[in-house]
């Protein structure tokens, strides 16, 4: 089985460009979430989609952060325009929906954004 | 809200000796998880265990054990018989019940001595 797959595994941009990180979650995985580890601090939940609706945003910083998953397979995080706060590493992680083991998250490798 | 506590930023431990990671959490949800993730150098976050908050019995992964101790709110990783491809970042995380998110500590990185 294929584990979580997220591209690219490094981006570096200057202020002001747009980047948009792709995850593809484990096949049959309906929820799938976004998570920002930013430099030496608490890796930070940004939001939660199952299948194709947002289940929970509460925790996109502003609206410079654009997530989708279009047609429920994979989903992509767009920033734009990006500030140098945005600079971190942006893990993906899905999980069935139900299940005996519902609660285990698989994460993806993560993007490491670099914003200059 | 949920908080975790992590307050060992680094450990060092022997080579094939036990480590203890510390974790303390707060909730005011009756029913929850616990999880711990190591995060080696190469980046990826790798499930290691899991601990219900109403499981009778300690978590155990095969080296990895959960010392999970509800009155005190705490979730400790042990570690059994150290091994130098134990060296990472160890995060631990919970969530209340159902598909809701993670919510982290801070980790800490352990690096084994050989």
């Amino acid at each position: 089985e294929a584990g979580v797959t997220q591209f690219p595994s490094h981006s570096v941009i200057e202020k002001g460009q747009t980047v948009t990180l792709r995850c593809d979650p484990i096949s049959g995985h309906d929820n799938l979430y976004w998570y920002r580890r930013v430099m030496g601090k608490e890796i930070k939940f940004l939001l939660h989609f199952v299948k194709e609706s947002k289940q929970d945003e509460s925790g996109m910083p502003n609206n410079r952060f654009l997530a989708e998953r279009t047609g429920g397979t994979y989903s992509t995080l767009k920033v734009q325009p990006a500030e140098l706060e945005d600079s971190g590493v942006y893990f993906c992680a899905s999980s069935h929906v139900g299940g005996q083991r519902d609660y285990e998250q698989y994460f993806g490798p993560g993007t490491r954004l670099t914003v200059t | 809200a949920q908080k975790i506590t992590q307050t060992q930023p680094g450990m060092f431990v022997q080579e094939k000796e036990a480590v203890t990671l510390d974790c303390t959490y707060d909730t005011s949800d009756p029913s929850y998880g616990l999880f711990w993730y190591k995060q080696p150098s190469s980046g990826e976050m790798i499930f290691l265990i899991y601990q219900g908050s109403y499981d009778q019995q300690n978590a155990t992964e095969g080296r990895y054990s959960l010392n999970f101790q509800k009155a005190r709110k705490s979730a400790n990783l042990v570690i059994s018989a150290s091994q130098l491809g134990d060296s990472a970042m160890y995060f631990c995380a919970m969530r209340d019940s159902g598909n809701t998110p993670l919510v982290f500590g801070k980790g800490t990185r352990l690096s084994v001595i050989a």
